[in-house]
């Protein structure tokens, strides 16, 4: 079975310093990753997924099969970075399977 | 174009009641999920509905449990006889097609079962 796991509840740094947020995955077959964000008093949103490898709002993430990890970084953060992370993975159905959130917090 | 919507935003209920939580897809989109998010958990699927049919349900509680996608109308998750368990964030996400990445989330519903 399918299982993501987010080892981090609270992830608390000064801006301008450089943040991971850190997101392992069970599966055993080429899932699918992606990182989403729920701003305060907002909904959930995608940030961004491994197939189009994008940079997102300075944020980057690279799929490494051999660890088995999807971790989400940033060189700089911003106090604008403030917000519950979610990484998630599809198994090729049209389910998501969420792990269970950090909270960034950036302090000025 | 409005988003999901959901409502109630909150909902309370007492032991044994019904809940009701209702979901409106974004124009346009067919394909209907709905999560539940346990406090300190993260969002766990439920079920995956289009328009009239359930496609999967791999993750509803077997009793108690049912939703349903009408042809006109909002999508509805029941849940009949609520106990204190049931009490958590209910999210709806909808799209246009069946691609997981284009699931759009609702705020959700927080139901509080006293």
């Amino acid at each position: 079975a399918q299982r993501v796991t987010q080892p981090e509840k609270l992830l608390s740094v000064f801006k301008g310093a450089p943040v991971e947020l850190k997101c392992n995955y069970s599966y055993s077959g080429s899932p699918e990753l992606f990182w989403y964000v729920q701003y305060s008093r907002q909904r959930l949103q995608l940030l961004l997924r491994h197939i189009s490898r994008e940079s997102i709002k300075g944020f980057t993430a690279d799929l490494n099969k051999g660890e088995t990890s999807f971790h989400l970084k940033k060189p700089f953060a911003q106090e604008e970075d403030s917000a519950m992370y979610y990484c998630a993975l599809n198994n090729a159905g049209n389910m998501l399977t969420f792990g269970g959130g950090t909270r960034l917090m950036v302090k000025p | 174009n409005a988003g999901v919507m959901q409502n109630p935003r909150h909902l309370v209920r007492r032991r044994g009641q019904e809940a009701r939580l209702r979901c409106s897809p974004m124009k346009g989109h067919s394909h209907v999920y709905w999560y539940r998010q346990l406090p300190e958990e993260g969002l766990k699927f439920m079920v995956y509905l289009q328009k009239e049919n359930i496609i999967d349900e791999s993750g509803m509680p077997k009793e108690r449990f049912s939703a349903e996608f009408p042809k006109e109308g909002p999508s509805i998750l029941r849940i009949q006889q609520v106990v204190r368990g049931d009490s958590a964030a209910y999210f709806c996400a909808s799209s246009p097609s069946p691609e997981p990445y284009e699931q759009y989330f609702g705020p959700g519903t927080r139901l509080t079962v006293t």
